[in-house]
């Protein structure tokens, strides 16, 4: 499919937000996914949001989608070193589970 | 409740052989979706399976095939391996509300 875009690297302070962007591609994508995986690991779940929703929080999370503009973001307050790791965007569709992933942003957190 | 396994986790092949990748889902998730990642490629979606039949196929060639058994167990086949193939192959168990769980899959390195 087309691609799904995002920023490749991102460094922030321990204890600031860290904003991770992302531009989807298909507008009748039914659901947004932010995935995190660390060092010869998999892919965690770190949140998911419907297309008929603007924002979703959860604890240190906020994912916001901007669906005129097909961005979405992933913002994590009070970012700590332990969030250190490759954060993937994906979209999906109510057809079935053929999720299309960006490249990845890693995101780097000094102390 | 028990993740998503994979076995093996590590696999060396020589080019040309064959291998056979087995994925075990949450209980109760009918739905498996297997992906190929690569440094070049990134994620890129194999095939979804759902009550044993193929409900989504990704552009890979004919030497990936998959199945799907009536537990919901999944394997997934690459005949003829390329050195192109060496990969980490993750499967991922899906719910039926739109949550897509990884599992930590498997290291293919072909020789």
């Amino acid at each position: 499919g087309e691609d799904v875009e995002q920023s490749l690297f991102l460094s922030v302070r321990e204890g600031d937000s860290s904003v991770i962007n992302c531009t989807y591609t298909d507008s009748s994508s039914t659901y947004l996914y932010w995935y995190k995986q660390e060092p010869g690991a998999g892919l965690q779940l770190l949140t998911y949001i419907f297309s008929n929703m603007d924002m979703k929080q959860d604890q240190r999370l906020t994912v916001l989608l901007n669906k005129k503009d097909k961005h979405l973001s992933l913002r994590i307050a009070d970012t700590q070193t332990g969030d250190s790791a490759i954060y993937f965007c994906a979209e999906g569709s109510n057809s079935g589970y053929a999720l299309n992933f960006g490249k990845g942003t890693s995101l780097l957190v000094t102390p | 409740k028990a993740g998503v396994t994979q076995t093996p986790r590590y696999l060396i092949k020589t080019r040309g052989q064959q291998v056979t990748l087995s994925c075990s889902p949450i209980s109760g998730h009918r739905s498996v979706s297997w992906y190929q990642q690569t440094p070049g490629q990134g994620l890129q979606f194999l095939f979804e399976y759902f009550s044993e039949t193929q409900r989504n196929k990704g552009n890979f060639p004919g030497r990936f095939s998959g199945r799907q058994f009536s537990n919901s167990r999944s394997e997934m086949n690459v005949s003829t391996l390329e050195l192109g193939d060496s990969a980490l192959y993750l499967c991922a168990s899906n719910s039926a509300w739109g949550e897509q769980y990884f599992g930590p899959g498997t290291r293919l390195t072909v020789t």
